[in-house]
């Protein structure tokens, strides 16, 4: 059974503070590991990764991917309120055994609280 | 360009009923797919679909059905509904070649009595 667990489940800083996200995974027929950012309603997308130890970067968030270890780590540098929010780390893998991917399994999301 | 447009956006049902959460998409994605959001589980996969005519089932497809007459539409119905059902429904899609994210409607909040 495909597996995803984030840690830490929830973290609480101040504006400013760097903050590192943990996912560690254990899927069959890996395809991409996904960032999520969900506030109120929607998750939007932030990152997808599928080679190992190429970072991503989009202003002072970053993620890299390491395919031995099998964990991605999704940092928030200069951290601000605007960060608030629940991350959501997804692998992405074959559909039901079949040639097409796109089935996401999903960790537990981790609860990001940034303080003034 | 709306996205993924879920309606509607809360439900309270009773127990036995049944209904239909609508889900569109305007980009021509092939991919579609349904998860639920429940406290402490992420999201899980209800059913998916990769194109029009084509369905199957994900992690936890009981009690649910889905069809996929059009490109645009994908709903999903209850046939009978429980309180098991409360949940968080979220509707997705992608194009389906390789680095393509999928993209997430706003949802729909609900509640079984």
């Amino acid at each position: 059974e495909d597996k995803v667990v984030q840690s830490p489940l929830s973290l609480v800083v101040h504006e400013g503070d760097t903050v590192t996200l943990n996912c560690s995974y254990e899927v069959t027929n890996f395809r991409s590991l996904l960032w999520y950012k969900q506030e109120k309603k929607a998750p939007t997308f932030l990152f997808m990764l599928t080679s190992s130890g190429i970072e991503k970067k989009s202003g002072r968030l970053s993620s890299i991917l390491d395919k031995k270890e099998l964990f991605s780590i999704l940092n928030i540098t200069a951290t601000q309120t605007g960060d608030s929010a629940v991350y959501l780390c997804a692998v992405e893998a074959r559909l039901n055994g079949g040639t097409s991917y796109g089935k996401l399994t999903f960790g537990q999301g981790t609860i990001l609280t940034v303080h003034p | 360009n709306a996205g993924v447009t879920q309606t509607p956006k809360f439900q309270v049902l009773k127990t036995g009923q049944s209904m239909t959460l609508q889900c569109a998409q305007d980009m021509n994605h092939e991919y579609m797919s349904w998860y639920r959001q429940d406290p402490g589980m992420g999201l899980r996969l209800i059913h998916y679909s990769v194109g029009a005519g084509i369905t199957d089932q994900g992690e936890v497809p009981n009690g649910y059905n889905v069809s996929r007459s059009t490109t645009e539409d994908f709903p999903l119905r209850l046939l009978s509904a429980a309180p098991s059902q409360t949940s968080v429904y979220f509707c997705a899609s992608s194009y389906r070649g390789r680095g393509q994210p999928q993209h997430f409607g706003d949802g729909t909040r609900l509640s079984i009595l």
